[in-house]
């Protein structure tokens, strides 16, 4: 399974843009790189997929350079209820007859100020 | 619509009491199904998963077990409850077919074991 490391923590103000970065050394070429956000006493809710270069949606954009061995969450213009934690994932080969199983790291805990 | 549902959404329990949560996915046939546990301030731990009625498949050793009598109905047991096994209880479901499939997340059990 690809480890996953990222800051534990990060601080930012309304309007700004958050970058969180991810990396994932050991990637396999059949992983995606996936980013959940958990806000408290919810379950995760899927935020962005990518394989490589660039993925942009109404929410974040993702951005995973050549050698997929990282990757950054952006978003843009983040405001109070942004304040999450954010998981980067990479989503295991998928196994004969098996599901698609995930493995969760410590996540980033984003705080957005006023 | 998929939804997903887990009761009940709190639980306070002795040490050495039964557990039983409860899963059931609406909107969806042949589901992935998934067990995760989140100790506080911690990443999530896969606990298990299961691909079809009657198939589960443990990823952490522990005095938990699951069964999936029904295809959209996923439980999750203890004959004897420990003190480290509160924490915050989480079941997935996502879709069987190949490539990456988002998984899409309860709304999750808070487990207190004193």
């Amino acid at each position: 399974l690809a480890k996953t490391t990222q800051p534990i923590s990060m601080d930012s103000y309304e309007g700004q843009e958050v970058n969180i970065t991810c990396s994932h050394n050991n990637i396999a070429t059949n992983d995606y790189i996936t980013w959940y956000q958990q806000f408290p006493s919810q379950g995760p809710r899927f935020i962005i997929q990518g394989y490589k270069t660039k993925v942009t949606n109404e929410v974040a954009s993702l951005f995973i350079p050549a050698d997929r061995k990282s990757s950054t969450l952006s978003l843009p213009r983040v405001s109070l209820s942004d304040t999450a934690v954010y998981y980067c994932l990479v989503g295991d080969r998928p196994l004969r007859n098996a599901g698609n199983m995930l493995t969760f790291g410590g996540g980033t805990r984003l705080m957005v100020k006023p | 619509s998929q939804t997903i549902h887990q009761w009940p959404a709190t639980l306070v329990q002795p040490v050495g009491s039964p557990l039983s949560l409860e899963c059931t996915v609406e909107g969806t046939s042949n589901p992935n199904l998934y067990w995760y546990r989140q100790a506080a301030g911690r990443g999530l731990q896969l606990l298990f998963y299961s691909v079809g009625i009657g198939q589960i498949s443990s990823e952490v050793p522990q005095n938990l077990s699951a069964s999936r009598p029904q295809d959209r109905q996923f439980i999750l047991s203890s004959k004897k409850l420990l003190l480290s096994d509160s924490g915050f209880y989480l079941c997935a479901w996502s879709g069987g077919g190949k490539g990456y499939n988002e998984q899409f997340f309860g709304p999750g059990t808070r487990l207190t074991v004193l």
